[in-house]
């Protein structure tokens, strides 16, 4: 079976820092990777998604995600963060065949100036 | 956004009382899902359907039922709501994992159990 640790609980940074959030899964194939976005009172968005191919991926909203399968990690970066990037992150794992997403416990992101 | 519409949004019952959970999707996506979100949890997976009557259940199914009789309807019933079932619902949708597509979010609902 599949699962997730997000290591951070919530991290802090300065409008305009670089941020990273990390994302360990485990899986014994090769996973489908996620990362989602939630701002308070409302459902996830998804940033980016990897399935197969290059290992670094764009999302919306200036994201990007790198995957290692050495590591197993998918961390979720961006170069500069703004106000609104404020949120809960969360990162998911799935797998081919008829097996729902699994969630880690999410990172909550506060952005200062 | 994804046509998926949950009802209610916010929910206060008394334990003890069946409450049922609706979620309603437009984009006619095969796979189902309800997870319940809890303060350092992150989401957790109650149960899942693969289709019409197709259904399975999740990581924390314990005192939770679905039904699912048409394509765009699924529902969560709660049989005896308990404090420890306060949380917020969401209901999500793919068009299959085969594809290895994501999942679409409801906005959720927040259920109070007093």
């Amino acid at each position: 079976a599949q699962s997730v640790t997000q290591p951070d609980i919530h991290i802090t940074v300065s409008e305009g820092a670089s941020l990273e959030l990390r994302c360990n899964y485990s899986y014994g194939a090769t996973p489908y990777l996620f990362w989602y976005v939630q701002s308070p009172g409302q459902g996830l968005q998804l940033l980016l998604k990897y399935f197969s191919g290059d290992t670094l991926v764009q999302g919306i909203k200036g994201f990007e995600a790198e995957f290692k399968r050495s590591q197993s990690s998918f961390n979720l970066r961006k170069p500069s963060v703004h106000w609104s990037d404020a949120a809960e992150y969360f990162c998911a794992v799935g797998a081919r065949g008829n097996t729902p997403l699994v969630f880690g416990k999410g990172t909550r992101l506060s952005v200062i100036a | 956004d994804a046509g998926i519409t949950q009802s209610p949004r916010h929910k206060v019952t008394e334990t003890g009382t069946p409450v049922t959970l609706r979620c309603h999707q437009t984009e006619n996506h095969r796979y189902m899902y309800w997870y319940r979100q809890d303060p350092g949890h992150g989401l957790r997976l109650i149960h899942y359907s693969y289709g019409v009557k197709d259904t399975d259940k999740g990581e924390v199914s314990d005192g939770y039922s679905v039904s699912r009789s048409k394509t765009e309807d699924f529902l969560l019933t709660l049989e005896s709501a308990t404090s420890s079932q306060t949380s917020v619902y969401f209901c999500a949708i793919s068009q299959g994992q085969l594809e290895g597509t994501e999942a679409f979010f409801g906005q959720g609902t927040r259920l109070t159990v007093v």
